[in-house]
């Protein structure tokens, strides 16, 4: 059973351009949630998608934005880019909404010059 | 005050002790679930053991064991028999029920640094 994938892994961008990020989940699952990872401020949460819905949001600015699709994948889009956007964003699945066991992926590593 | 506590930033063990990593945390709800995680320095983050509130047991996975104490408010992993292959990050993890129904994100501690020596 494959885990949960992120794209890309890695990439660089500039101050001020836009990113988008992707997460399949684990087939089955329909939650997705969005991790932020920095050495100063550690794991933060994001958001949660659960059947196309965000549920929930954490503390981040609106350039931070995201979606899920009819079959659960998800994407998170950040635009006008600053340099402590640098992160490794973590996409997370879960079979319900809310509930259970999260299962991450390997992270996709922004670097913002 | 900080939700989840990790009060040891790094620890060194020797190969095939247990270790047990503390963690406490902070809440007013009485359902939630509490997590560990083990993060590599490859940065994915590896799913070790879950304990809801309402469990009556400890959690056990394998070489991973939760000892949970409630009324402390504390979750601490056991690992037994460690290994070099343990060394890593590991954070814990809690969720509460949030407003909107359904429940929050997770709120995650700093982390521990363990490295196993051998």
């Amino acid at each position: 059973k494959a885990g949960v994938t992120q794209t890309p892994r890695y990439l660089i961008k500039t101050r001020g351009q836009q990113v988008t990020l992707s997460c399949s989940p684990i087939s089955g699952h329909r939650s997705v949630s969005w991790y932020q990872q920095t050495p100063g401020q550690g794991l933060q949460f994001l958001f949660e998608y659960f059947s196309e819905t965000q549920r929930n949001k954490g503390n981040f600015p609106g350039r931070f934005s995201g979606r899920q699709f009819s079959n659960s994948r998800s994407e998170m889009n950040v635009s006008t880019l600053e340099l402590g956007d640098s992160a490794l964003y973590l996409c997370a699945s879960s079979q319900g909404a809310g509930t259970g066991e999260l299962f991450f992926g390997e992270g996709s590593r922004l670097t913002v010059l | 005050a900080q939700k989840i506590t990790q009060t040891q930033p790094g620890m060194f063990v020797q190969e095939k002790e247990a270790v047990t990593l503390d963690c406490t945390y902070d809440t007013s709800d009485q359902s939630y679930g509490l997590f560990w995680y083990k993060q590599p320095s490859s940065g994915e983050m590896i799913f070790l053991i879950y304990q809801g509130s309402y469990d009556e047991q400890n959690a056990t996975e394998g070489r991973y064991s939760l000892n949970f104490q409630k009324a402390r408010k504390s979750a601490n992993l056991v690992i037994s028999a460690s290994q070099l292959g343990d060394s890593a990050m590991y954070f814990c993890a809690m969720r509460e029920p949030y407003s909107g129904g359904g429940a929050d994100g997770l709120t995650f501690g700093k982390g521990t640094h363990l490295i196993i020596q051998p």
